[in-house]
């Protein structure tokens, strides 16, 4: 088990520029998370995936936002037209069905300039 | 909307000293988290409380969740540097309801020093 593994861990980017990022979760754990976290932030919940099946989205994510999980292994992130707020850390975790305990990756920490 | 409010939000403390840290809600959760965060890096888990009134204890640890399940406390004695960290909380919503995201706190930065 080489727990969560998140790339890139480190992008910058232009403004208006789309990005991708990439989560491979513990295997044998089902659900995947997407969190967004800024400096002296929590982390800020954007999706939840079980299985391939994206089941919750948060309403603060805006439609440049898209995220997918095909066979219900890895996941992506993609930021499109990229704005300077979209500046910060993109943490991935997983967990198995029935329990509350995450499994974060180490992130990915998005510059845009 | 669930808010977990963390207190104090910055600690510095020498080595030996003990400390307490808080987070609160008016709002109850089916069971909360304690997380461990170090720069760069995504957070740990040290432990869940479910029950409340739970008291669970991690080496020099002590976490406890309140009775009705609104608020938790993680108490840590003799700090060491390696304790250094920002300390995050998250409620997990009622089993029951569709939800499945945590609500985090925005946390306490710790700082030992030797």
């Amino acid at each position: 088990d080489t727990g969560v593994s998140q790339d890139p861990r480190h992008k910058i980017t232009k403004r208006g520029q789309n990005v991708t990022f990439r989560c491979d979760p513990i295997s044998e754990h089902n659900r995947l998370y997407w969190y967004r976290q800024t400096l002296g932030q929590g982390p800020e919940f954007l999706t939840y995936f079980q299985n391939e099946a994206q089941l919750e989205k948060s309403r603060l994510l805006s439609d440049r936002f898209s995220a997918e999980r095909p066979k219900g292994s890895f996941s992506t992130l993609e930021i499109q037209r990229t704005e300077q707020g979209d500046s910060a850390m993109y943490l991935c975790a997983s967990s198995s069905q029935g329990t509350w305990g995450y499994t974060f990756g180490s992130g990915t920490r998005l510059t845009v300039v | 909307t669930q808010l977990l409010e963390q207190s104090p939000q910055f600690l510095s403390i020498q080595e030996g000293e003990n400390l307490t840290v808080y987070c609160n809600s008016s709002s109850v959760f089916s069971s909360l988290q304690w997380y461990r965060q170090e720069p760069g890096e995504g957070p740990v888990l040290l432990v869940t409380v479910v029950t409340g009134g739970e008291v669970k204890k991690l080496k020099r640890l002590t976490f406890q969740f309140g009775d009705a399940r609104k608020d938790s406390s993680l108490h840590i004695t003799a700090a060491q540097p390696g304790d250094t960290g920002l300390y995050l909380c998250a409620g997990a919503p009622s089993p029951s309801g569709s939800a499945r995201q945590l609500t985090f706190g925005s946390g306490t930065q710790l700082t030992v020093l030797p």
